[in-house]
């Protein structure tokens, strides 16, 4: 099935650092979301976007909608050991016949070294 | 914990064995989604209900799965004649459509891994 493009893979970092992931898509999107998702659990929303150009934050995290639809980023500022996990972006499309189901990134596995 | 829950958390089986895995969604969501999770992806599309009507199963991969959720709550996923290649994670996510028609984002399970010996 369609995934779409997320990079990087894989990060390892040094605590305190700022981390940066992003996705792209081939196809449009109305809403952008990105999960995080621990071992033993299922992906637990961080952030959702619902127009282009939107750039809104959750605490250490910051996100953003891109102006084309077909791509969006992730920030987090100052890591710490518990930002240890798998993100994943999520494209969806809302509206018309449309009902929303989620297209996902293949994920961004953070390691965060204290 | 008024969470999206589903059982078992863990199932194995032999192969050509029928399995079924229940999700209670969270209370008053209409919107219901199967995804299948295998290592290394993200979660892949499978159903999706509204209410009690399965408005989309183009995402199921035969006719061996098949989905219910006869009363607009609870519902299940059940796999026929199992196979190797069915071994995978299947979560459940449900959402709510508000009455002003907004869409409220998916909120996921913990997930049934499934073993197929």
């Amino acid at each position: 099935g369609q995934q779409l493009n997320q990079s990087p893979q894989s990060m390892f970092i040094q605590e305190g650092e700022d981390v940066s992931m992003n996705c792209t898509s081939s196809s449009i999107f109305n809403t952008w979301l990105w999960y995080k998702q621990e071992p033993g659990e299922g992906p637990v929303l961080l952030i959702a976007l619902y127009k282009a150009g939107e750039l809104t934050s959750n605490g250490r995290l910051t996100a953003q909608f891109g102006i084309t639809r077909k791509d969006s980023f992730l920030n987090i500022s100052a890591s710490i050991p518990s930002d240890v996990g798998i993100y994943f972006c999520a494209g969806q499309l809302i509206g018309g016949t449309s009902y929303g189901k989620l297209t996902f990134g293949q994920g961004t596995i953070l390691t965060v070294h204290p | 914990d008024t969470g999206v829950s589903q059982d078992p958390r863990h199932k194995i089986t032999k192969r050509g064995q029928n399995v079924t895995f229940r999700c209670d969604p969270i209370s008053e969501h209409n919107r219901l989604y199967w995804y299948r999770q295998t290592l290394g992806q993200g979660p892949e599309f499978l159903t999706y209900f509204n209410y009690e009507a399965q408005q989309d199963k183009s995402g199921l991969p035969n006719d061996r799965f098949s989905a219910e959720r006869p009363e607009g709550s609870i519902s299940t996923l059940t796999i026929q004649r199992t196979e190797q290649r069915d071994s995978a994670m299947y979560r459940c996510a449900s959402s709510l459509r508000a009455r002003d028609y907004s869409n409220q984002p998916q909120h996921f399970g913990d997930g049934t891994r499934l073993s197929i010996l």
